[in-house]
């Protein structure tokens, strides 16, 4: 299985920040890798696909970067409802597997 | 407007089965394939396995092999989930989501082990 490593697994930020968060996959991925926003009582969100492309209705704070083996989810200026787990998964190979989550708090 | 329906909150016994239906609308039920994910309290998000409705082939994480299993119903255009030898580190919450350039999901399915 590819491992997916994620970090940091929490990081504490302001309103207005640039935060990053970082996937490392095992193997290379290509660029097969989306960013997901997890809030609790609700279904996931896929914020980013494929490394780098912007889901519909997302907005442009949000960017992702990388290809092979190294990834950065970053929010440019942190919003209020920013503040979130991020997860990260690879789709390149079966099983697919999520990285360990970033829990995004308020300082 | 596409969306994923899924059953209701079960609550099952140790060693019982548990079987999640997740019932696609607005869209071909043929035009993405559906994967499974779960989330147990506290814990990340667990990727399970995945379905292609047009024909039914499945692939599983190893961790769930021979005891998950994915089928579909195409005549209903439901994909079903069905769990089995339940033990309580299968308390969940688990959602069907699409695979592709569109990915929706299910609303989750609260799955509770307990005796």
């Amino acid at each position: 299985d590819i491992q997916m490593t994620q970090s940091p697994s929490s990081l504490s930020a302001s309103v207005g920040d640039r935060v990053t968060i970082t996937c490392r996959a095992s193997q290379g991925i290509r660029d097969k890798l989306n960013w997901y926003q997890e809030r609790p009582g609700k279904a996931p969100k896929r914020l980013i696909y494929d490394a780098s492309r912007l889901q519909s209705g997302v907005p442009s704070r949000f960017s992702g970067s990388g290809s092979g083996t190294e990834f950065t989810l970053t929010v440019s200026s942190l919003q209020p409802e920013d503040f979130a787990t991020y997860y990260c998964l690879q789709h390149s190979a079966y099983p697919y597997t999520f990285g360990q989550g970033t829990k995004l708090e308020i300082k | 407007q596409a969306q994923l329906l899924q059953s209701g909150a079960e609550v099952k016994e140790p060693g019982a089965s548990v079987k999640v239906s997740c019932t696609p609308s607005g869209y071909t039920f043929t035009t993405y394939l559906l994967q499974w994910v779960r989330q147990a309290p506290g814990q990340g998000l667990e990727w399970m396995g995945i379905i292609n409705p047009n024909g039914g082939s499945t692939n599983y994480a190893p961790k769930f092999q021979g005891r998950f299993s994915l089928t579909a119903d195409p005549p209903t255009s439901t994909v079903y989930m069905q769990l089995s030898s339940l033990r309580s580190e299968d308390t969940a919450v688990y959602y069907c989501a699409t695979k592709g350039d569109v990915e929706f999901w299910g609303q989750g399915t609260l799955v509770t082990v307990s005796s």
